[in-house]
């Protein structure tokens, strides 16, 4: 059992489109992470949350802690948002490490 | 603003070599996370220091070894490399002081042994 679920597994989307990627847990957290992989990549941090609500240019995550769901918004998606974006959460119950969902594969197709 | 620095970013070695990775936390960060994600999988939790001592141990083999230094940077020294160590190994840094809230990741360093 994954303590971090991520959905869709895979997404495609048309230029243009607005895009939605869903996280939801089940320990209790400090804080979530959204994560960017591009292929052959390294790790870059979108956001870090541990309530409410951010926005950096045209991504949006938003996160409710009692439900222990996160969602990560793109709007106006460009082929250069392709990528992994991977949730990661760190709970108290573990030295605050962290748990990593499997990830989800978007691509923005021109 | 700074972030969380690793060094290299991308290294090549040869099977039975060794290697060292570096990771350069947040400033005022005092506990270091290091993970290793290999191809197409999930990453693995490896080690972590807290004030310079180890405070957790996840899958690090026996021939990596991993300290914590007086100005908190981390290396992560890998020895007798085999082709499956080829991995992304990534670090992340962060503060009790913070109440834990607060973490960076860097951005990792691609290792790939043939």
């Amino acid at each position: 059992k994954n303590e971090v679920e991520q959905s869709p597994q895979n997404l495609t989307a048309q230029e243009g489109e607005f895009i939605t990627i869903n996280c939801s847990y089940s320990v209790g957290i400090s804080a979530l992470h959204w994560l960017q992989q591009h292929p052959g990549g390294g790790i870059v941090s979108l956001f870090m949350l541990s309530s409410g609500k951010k926005k950096h240019g045209r991504l949006i995550a938003t996160i409710n802690i009692q439900e222990k769901h996160s969602s990560l918004h793109i709007t106006a998606s460009h082929p250069r948002d392709s990528a992994v974006y991977i949730c990661a959460v760190r709970s108290p119950r573990t030295g605050n490490q962290f748990y990593f969902g499997t990830g989800t594969s978007l691509t923005v197709i021109p | 603003a700074a972030g969380v620095i690793q060094s290299p970013r991308h290294l090549i070695k040869e099977k039975r070599e060794t290697a060292t990775l570096k990771c350069y936390p947040i400033p005022r960060h005092d506990t270091v996370y290091w993970y290793q994600q290999g191809p197409g999988q999930d990453p693995q939790f490896l080690i972590s220091f807290y004030e310079k001592m180890q405070s957790d141990k996840g899958s690090i083999p026996d021939r990596f070894s991993a300290q914590q230094f007086s100005d908190y940077h981390s290396e992560l020294n890998m020895s007798s490399l085999e082709l499956g160590d080829s991995a992304l190994y990534f670090c992340a840094s962060s503060s009790p002081q913070t109440g834990n809230t607060e973490a960076f990741f860097g951005q990792g360093t691609r290792l790939t042994v043939v």
